[in-house]
This record gives structure tokens, C-alpha cells and sequence, in this order.
């Protein structure tokens, strides 16, 4: 059974681009929140989609988006990048109505 | 508002030894959950024990134990005969009604380091 799983695991960027992670969530879940974890710190919940609707969101800018497929998968979009971007963005998974939340292995974004 | 503080920055200790982990929470929610959740070194999230706001029985897990007290809104974390493989960053999480989907509200974490 695997776990959840992102992609990539690495990914550098220069300031004013844009990045798409990705994110395929455990079986049996439909549930995936992305959280930002900058160094040092805990992570901050971004959002969470359910049905492919953004169910609820955290305290970050409109340019964080994300999306959610009919497979439960999900991307997460960051436009205008900003040195301040960089960190390890975990996704996770969860099914209906469950809080116990599965974590993947994040992607660490570097921004220039 | 919701927040969770972990007070200690860093630990070290030798195999063998206890160690406690200290969480302190604040909500305005009857219902709320807790959790507490292992980040080794490879950064991947581990999920321990979720506890929820009705349910104050301390739990033992092998050398994990959970001391969860709403008189002073505390969920402390005590390792048993510590190990070298013990050594990550733990978290403490909080989530509670004040939002549908559940999102965690994380503490700062704490840095726990077992030397041989």
C-alpha cells in the first residue's frame, strides 16, 4: 500500500517564476492539504481540497493555488516567486471526515 | 484563535534516559484534537497519536507515553529509555472545530537528540 508520494523531491527556481508540485495521496483518501514548512519551523497549513474544491485555506497570498483531479491527486501552483517561497512543502492525505492526517516527503523549493 | 506551544527549542540526552516533550495548546472549541507527529532527519511527517478533547486517558505506546491534561490544556510527550533512533524534530498539533476541514495548527517543534 503506498504511502502518499510528491514529485519532485527537488526544485530550484529563480525570483519571479512559477513552480507546480505534485502530490498523489494514500489509497482509500480524498482528502489533501498542502502545508509550507520553512527552515526551522512548523509547518502552516496553505489548503486543503475535498472533491475537487478548496475546502478551506490558510494565510497565504492568492498566489498559491492549487488544484485537485478526479484520481484525489492534487498540485499546488506558486506564482511570482519570492525569495521568502523557500521551503518544504508537504502534502497530505487524509479520507472523508478523518483528521488524522498522512504526510509524503515534501518537496524542498529553492528560490534565487 | 488556536495555538500551540512547544517551550523547549532543543533537547539532548543520553540512550537510556526519559525524556519528556512538553505541548501547551489554546482554543476557544469544546471538541479539538491533538496530535503529536516525528520528523527525522529525511523530513518525512510520521504520525504518533491523536487524542481527542473527550478522551483524557493517558496512553502507552511501547516507550511512548502521552500525559493529556485539559486542567492546564497540556499534551506532554514522555519517551521511555530513549534511543539514538529517537533523534528527530517532534511536533505538536492542534485542530478544532474552528475550521471544516480540519487543518493542523502546528507548535514550532522540538529538536530531540540522543547521543550513545
Amino acid at each position: 500500500d503506498a504511502g502518499v508520494t510528491q514529485s519532485p523531491t527537488h526544485l530550484i527556481k529563480t525570483r519571479g517564476q512559477q513552480v507546480t508540485l505534485r502530490c498523489s495521496p494514500k489509497s482509500g483518501h480524498d482528502t489533501v492539504s498542502w502545508y509550507q514548512q520553512a527552515l526551522g519551523q512548523g509547518p502552516q497549513f496553505i489548503f486543503q481540497y475535498y472533491e475537487e474544491e478548496e475546502r478551506q485555506r490558510g494565510n497565504f497570498p492568492d498566489r498559491f493555488s492549487g488544484h485537485q483531479f478526479p484520481n484525489y491527486s492534487s498540485e499546488l501552483n506558486v506564482n511570482a516567486l519570492l525569495l521568502g517561497d523557500s521551503a518544504l512543502y508537504l502534502c497530505a492525505s487524509s479520507p472523508t471526515g478523518y483528521n488524522e492526517q498522512f504526510f509524503g516527503p515534501g518537496t524542498r523549493l529553492t528560490v534565487l | 484563535a488556536q495555538k500551540v506551544t512547544q517551550a523547549q527549542t532543543e533537547i539532548s540526552v543520553v540512550e537510556k534516559e526519559d525524556v519528556t516533550l512538553d505541548c501547551v495548546y489554546e482554543t476557544r472549541d469544546t471538541t479539538y484534537y491533538l496530535f503529536w507527529y516525528k520528523q527525522p532527519p529525511s523530513g518525512e511527517l510520521v504520525f504518533l497519536i491523536r487524542r481527542n478533547s473527550f478522551d483524557e486517558q493517558n496512553e502507552i505506546s511501547g516507550r511512548y507515553s502521552w500525559n493529556f491534561q485539559k486542567s492546564t490544556s497540556s499534551f506532554n510527550f514522555t519517551i521511555t529509555a530513549s534511543q539514538v533512533v529517537d533523534s528527530a524534530v517532534y511536533f505538536c498539533a492542534l485542530s478544532d472545530n474552528s475550521n471544516s476541514g480540519y487543518a493542523l495548527n502546528f507548535g514550532k517543534g522540538t529538536s530531540l537528540l540522543v547521543t550513545p
